[in-house]
């Protein structure tokens, strides 16, 4: 069976940084690109980025709205993705769900960004 | 940056057809995806790759493309089926995706 779990969500103030982690398992995850994507609370889904596997080099993507404050790793040995979050804004507050988009979510992990 | 658009919302009666539209300029090129979200869950997949069930989704979802527009599609619409749906596709690189604003489906 196939289980993501994100971790790490929080409260932090704004200009603050977080780190947020997606275990993986029950599936190959280092073939897997793994995504991230945000939902505000009544508003859509967002996407924030992806981070492809060893064969395609580990290339990330980001959305503009946070390109040079994210920052999406990931530790194969472990079945782990990271999102690394930095300058944080209010407008960056949302549940957080780790995904590979069309096959498999986790349930998502809620941050909020307030002082 | 891209964008693709579909309506707010959709009204439909039990038992009635809900066609729900997304409409950008690189659909054509680019692959459309649809999902399901009901509230406090995480997505679930409906369509793949513009009209590809996945095994598990009821046949009563399709989905459609002509040009620029894709179209979900849910024939004899069942309570259950009130619920958030999202199209998502790619820029014109395939590199950044980007999803619609989403259409809340309302069973009357």
């Amino acid at each position: 069976e196939v289980h993501l779990v994100e971790s790490g969500g929080g409260l932090v103030q704004p200009g603050g940084s977080l780190k947020l982690s997606c275990a993986a398992s029950g599936f190959t995850f280092s073939a897997a690109a793994m995504h991230w994507v945000r939902q505000a609370s009544g508003k859509g889904l967002e996407w924030v980025g992806r981070i492809r596997g060893k064969a395609n080099n580990y290339a990330t993507a980001y959305a503009a709205s946070v390109k040079g404050r994210f920052t999406i790793s990931r530790d194969d040995s472990k079945s782990l993705a990271y999102l690394d979050m930095n300058s944080l804004k209010s407008e960056d507050t949302a549940v957080y769900y780790c995904t590979t988009l069309v096959d498999f979510w986790g349930q998502g992990t809620p941050v909020t960004v307030s002082s | 940056s891209y964008e693709l658009t579909q309506p707010p919302s959709v009204s439909v009666s039990p038992g009635q057809t809900a066609r729900i539209t997304c409409s950008g300029d690189e659909l054509p090129k680019q692959y459309v995806y649809w999902y399901q979200q009901k509230p406090g869950q995480a997505p679930v997949v409906l369509i793949c790759k513009d009209t590809e069930r996945p095994s598990g989704i009821p046949e009563r979802f399709s989905g459609s493309s002509s040009g620029t527009i894709v179209t979900l599609t849910i024939s004899g619409v069942q309570a259950e089926d009130e619920a958030d749906y999202y199209c998502q596709s790619a820029d014109s690189s395939g590199i950044y995706r980007v999803f619609g604003g989403g259409t809340k489906l309302t069973v009357l």
